[in-house]
């Protein structure tokens, strides 16, 4: 089955410069790319997705990158604010209706 | 957006007894459900899928007799964990998707069994 490995686990960034969230995922197949922020004792909010037919996409100050051959995908916050500090999950799944696959999640620190 | 929620947000029980927690989308029909369980610092896992009116699809090593789900309309399902001991104590999350394929998931539910 699908596995999906992320990094860092802990990724602490200055308040105003970038962060950036690498995983990789096993199974091919996969098609869609979601990535989640989840505040302590929440649960996920989607933030972005992506395709399998896209390279990239960006929202705001948000943006993912796919690189289908290599098999991974990338979260950048650029700008980053107090409010961006929280755990950031990616997942994959085969296809948008299908099961999702969790990232054991990234911790990130804002700093001021 | 479409918000998805869950009852109770917080659940204290005694070991032994059986826990429902209801999962909610508020302003969509949701096709499928999906649970899943969280524990402290570690990532989402899948629990089961369920699509209204049939029977729930759980993952390997979820027993289907200790966590019941029910999808009996397309915006309620529930998940009943019986005889609950204290390894059950999580975070319960459920998402649910309806006819834009994303999932939308709901606040989540801490359970404690002491």
């Amino acid at each position: 089955g699908e596995n999906v490995e992320q990094h860092p686990s802990t990724l602490s960034v200055q308040e105003g410069d970038s962060a950036v969230i690498k995983c990789t995922y096993s199974d091919s197949a996969s098609n869609y790319f979601p990535w989640y922020k989840q505040e302590l004792g929440k649960g996920p909010q989607l933030i972005i997705d992506i395709r399998s037919n896209v390279g990239e996409k960006k929202d705001q100050r948000i943006a993912v990158t796919l690189n289908k051959t290599a098999k991974h995908f990338s979260l950048h916050i650029t700008e980053t604010q107090p409010e961006d500090s929280a755990v950031y999950f990616c997942a994959a799944s085969i296809r948008r209706d299908d099961k999702i696959i969790f990232g054991k999640g990234t911790r990130l620190h804002i700093l001021p | 957006g479409a918000v998805v929620s869950q009852h109770p947000s917080r659940v204290i029980c005694k070991s032994g007894t059986s826990v429902k927690i209801e999962c909610r989308s508020l302003d969509f029909q949701a096709t499928t459900m999906f649970w899943y369980r969280q524990f402290p610092k570690q990532s989402l896992m899948l629990m089961a899928t369920s699509n209204e009116g049939s029977k729930a699809t759980y993952e390997q090593g979820v027993e289907k007799d200790k966590f019941l789900i029910n999808h009996a309309s397309l915006t309620l399902s529930t998940l009943t964990v019986t005889s609950a001991h204290p390894e059950d104590s999580s975070f319960y999350i459920c998402s649910a998707m309806g006819s834009t394929d994303t999932q939308y998931f709901g606040p989540g539910t801490r359970l404690t069994v002491l």
